[in-house]
């Protein structure tokens, strides 16, 4: 069945550290993969998105995913985190009209 | 602003009661989705719209959910004989065109969040 997980419910980062958000999915083929922001009381927003060609996708607000096959793996990451990032990250996925998302990542950032 | 748009914001009510919840799509948009989002969970897809075509409604978890677009834009999401489990918070998101959902990226309403009593 097609799925997408990501392993972490809640992570806390300090202010200026470097973040990374794990996301596996599984589908039978190449999925199209979605990264999203959710802020508080907010629909989401979408950060950055995957179809093919380059595997290293850049996306709004400094943040970038890496596609990498052999591990069903699209991560999302940053250099530095900044106070306004403290959010839930959702993980995507889709291949027809349907997207299949994630259980999410609450983000807490410490000054 | 040109957002989807999603009204109540907030509705309580009591259990057994209908409800009916209301997404303005982005004035052009012609794929338009509903979303479950329940406490730790993430977004359970409910039903989707794109112009004319029937609605794909095999994520509506019970004969109790069900929505309609009307003149293909305004949609409206009713729950009848409500129940505790359908407390959540239902999202909203429009998009260019349907098909792929790479085509044309999903935009979100801020939701409707629902609690029965």
């Amino acid at each position: 069945a097609q799925s997408v997980t990501q392993p972490d419910i809640h992570i806390t980062v300090s202010e200026g550290a470097s973040l990374e958000l794990r996301c596996n999915y599984s589908y039978g083929a190449t999925p199209y993969l979605f990264w999203y922001v959710q802020s508080p009381g907010q629909g989401l927003q979408l950060l950055l998105k995957y179809f093919s060609g380059d595997t290293l996708v850049q996306g709004i607000k400094g943040f970038e995913a890496e596609f990498k096959r052999s591990q069903s793996s699209f991560n999302l990451r940053k250099p530095s985190v900044h106070w306004s990032d403290a959010a839930e990250y959702f993980c995507a996925g889709g291949a027809t009209n349907k997207l299949i998302f994630g259980t999410g990542t609450l983000l807490a950032v410490q000054p | 602003g040109a957002g989807v748009s999603q009204s109540p914001s907030n509705k309580v009510t009591e259990k057994g009661k209908d409800v009916e919840l209301r997404c303005d799509p982005i004035s052009g948009h012609t794929a338009l989705y509903w979303y479950r989002q329940s406490l730790g969970q993430g977004l359970e897809f409910l039903i989707y719209f794109q112009g004319n075509s029937a609605p794909d409604k095999s994520g509506l978890p019970s004969d109790r959910f069900s929505a309609e677009r009307t003149g293909g834009s305004v949609s409206t999401l009713t729950i009848q004989r409500t129940q505790q489990e359908d407390s959540a918070v239902y999202l909203c998101a429009s998009s260019l065109s349907g098909g792929p959902v790479f085509d044309q990226p999903q935009h979100f309403g801020d939701g409707t969040r629902l609690s029965i009593l």
